[in-house]
């Protein structure tokens, strides 16, 4: 089975552009996961997804970033306009239900914004 | 103070080594427990649940102290392949409301 997709792998753009990061996840999970890593504060959850609702989006940083769920087998997290400190590796992850706490992380999209 | 904080490391150990991770955790009410691993440029992924009792695993055992609010993970017979960074995580949700806390990780480099 293919694990949680995430595109683009890589992402480099230029401070105030609109960047958008996609993601697909395992087929059948419940819940999806977006998920922001930098040395400096390490792996921090930005938002969740339970049956595409948006359950805490307490981690998402101030309103340039906002993420949606359309339907059960994407997501996409947006920041406009983009700046330099959003340069980090996001990674999406999704879990099966309730009764099942593993999350299960896609590869990541490394932001480089300049 | 972090809600959960690990010894970043790294921790440089020839092949055969025990090695033994410590991470301590904030929130009395943190729910489940993990670690994860975390390989050069790669996505985290599950290597153990941490159970109340002590769990065993292979080579890997993990353990909780909830009064003191500590996690361990010892690794016997360290492998070359196990040189990755090792993440102490914390659930503080429980049943559908589930919000992971991640360490800043352990660094593990085995050595020939």
């Amino acid at each position: 089975d293919a694990g949680v997709i995430q595109s683009p792998r890589h992402e480099v753009t230029e401070m105030g552009q609109e960047v958008t990061l996609r993601c697909k996840p395992i087929s059948g999970h419940d819940y999806l996961f977006w998920y922001r890593q930098t040395m400096m504060r390490g792996l921090e959850l930005l938002i969740y997804f339970n049956n595409n609702v948006p359950i805490d989006d307490s981690g998402m940083p101030e309103d340039r970033f906002s993420a949606k769920m359309p339907n059960a087998s994407f997501s996409t997290l947006k920041i406009q306009p983009s700046e330099p400190r959003d340069s980090a590796v996001y990674f999406c992850a999704s879990r099966p239900g309730q009764l099942q706490e593993t999350q299960y992380f896609g590869p990541g999209t490394r932001l480089l914004v300049l | 103070r972090k809600e959960v904080e690990q010894d970043p490391g790294p921790f440089n150990v020839p092949e055969g080594a025990t090695v033994a991770f410590n991470c301590t955790y904030s929130n009395s009410a943190s729910q489940s427990f993990f670690w994860y691993r975390q390989d050069c440029r790669k996505e985290p992924k599950l290597l153990m649940s941490v159970y109340s009792s002590g769990n065993e695993d292979g080579r890997f055992t993990a353990q909780l102290n909830r009064a003191s609010q500590y996690i361990s993970l010892l690794i016997r017979d360290s492998k070359l392949s196990d040189s990755a960074t090792y993440l102490c995580v914390v659930n503080l949700g429980s049943g559908g409301y589930n919000k992971l806390i991640f360490g800043a990780g352990t660094r593990l480099a085995v050595h020939p």
